[in-house]
């Protein structure tokens, strides 16, 4: 059973940083494409970067709304995918979502992430 | 950016019935378009890829249809574990993946 395991949510200040992380299980992991999505609370979806597979290139593509404060990375030795969020803002409050697939087939239970001061 | 516009925006029905929901986008896609079921507290679920197969274990009453812009999720008839809300998602311009903003189908 493919399982996916979101950790490291929690409360930070604007301006503050968080990482996620978010472990794979039931699958090989080193082949799948990881992408984050976030959920503000009571709102739609939106996604937030990708990482593919080392084996098609391991590059990152990221929303515009993100970029150049979010980071993904992926440690395949530990099935394990992060997202590292620096000068966060009120906005990016939302629960965050792992997610695997091109069209998104599996997803994980979430992270809240709070941004408040 | 593609723009997915789903109508509409709430949809009452009863058990039995059958949804029609919308999905358009702004621009095509081809039939990179997917559907996915939300329920309340829950991660969303892929339901439709492809614009029209059905994911695994999906029943059969859930039918997806269209290309290019205009795009269908169909549910024949209606079981009481199927009101939630539905997203769709377009893939055909990744990496620069866009959901719709989703219909929330309600028990009547």
């Amino acid at each position: 059973e493919v399982q996916l395991v979101e950790s490291g949510g929690g409360l930070v200040k604007p301006g503050g940083s968080l990482t996620l992380s978010c472990v794979g299980s039931g699958f090989i992991f080193s082949n799948a494409w990881v992408s984050w999505v976030r959920q503000a609370p009571g709102k739609g979806l939106e996604w937030v970067g990708r990482i593919k597979s080392k084996p098609s290139g391991g590059t990152t593509d990221y929303a515009a709304p993100v970029k150049g404060r979010f980071t993904v990375s992926r440690d395949d030795s530990k099935n394990t995918a992060f997202l590292q969020m620096n000068s966060l803002k009120t906005e990016d409050t939302a629960l965050y979502y792992c997610v695997i697939g091109w069209y998104f087939d599996h997803w994980g239970r979430g992270a809240l992430v709070t941004v408040s001061s | 950016e593609i723009v997915l516009t789903q109508s509409p925006g709430t949809l009452s029905l009863s058990p039995g019935e059958r949804a029609t929901l919308s999905c358009r986008a702004s621009q095509s896609v081809s039939t990179y378009l997917a559907w996915y079921q939300q329920s309340p507290g829950q991660a969303p679920r892929l339901f439709i890829y492809g614009a029209s197969t059905r994911a695994t274990g999906i029943p059969d009453r859930f039918s997806g249809s269209g290309s290019g812009t205009d795009f269908t999720l169909t549910i024949s008839r209606l079981e009481p574990e199927d009101f939630a809300v539905y997203f769709c998602l377009q893939y055909g311009s990744s990496p620069m993946y866009t959901f719709g903003q989703g219909t929330n189908l309600e028990m009547k």
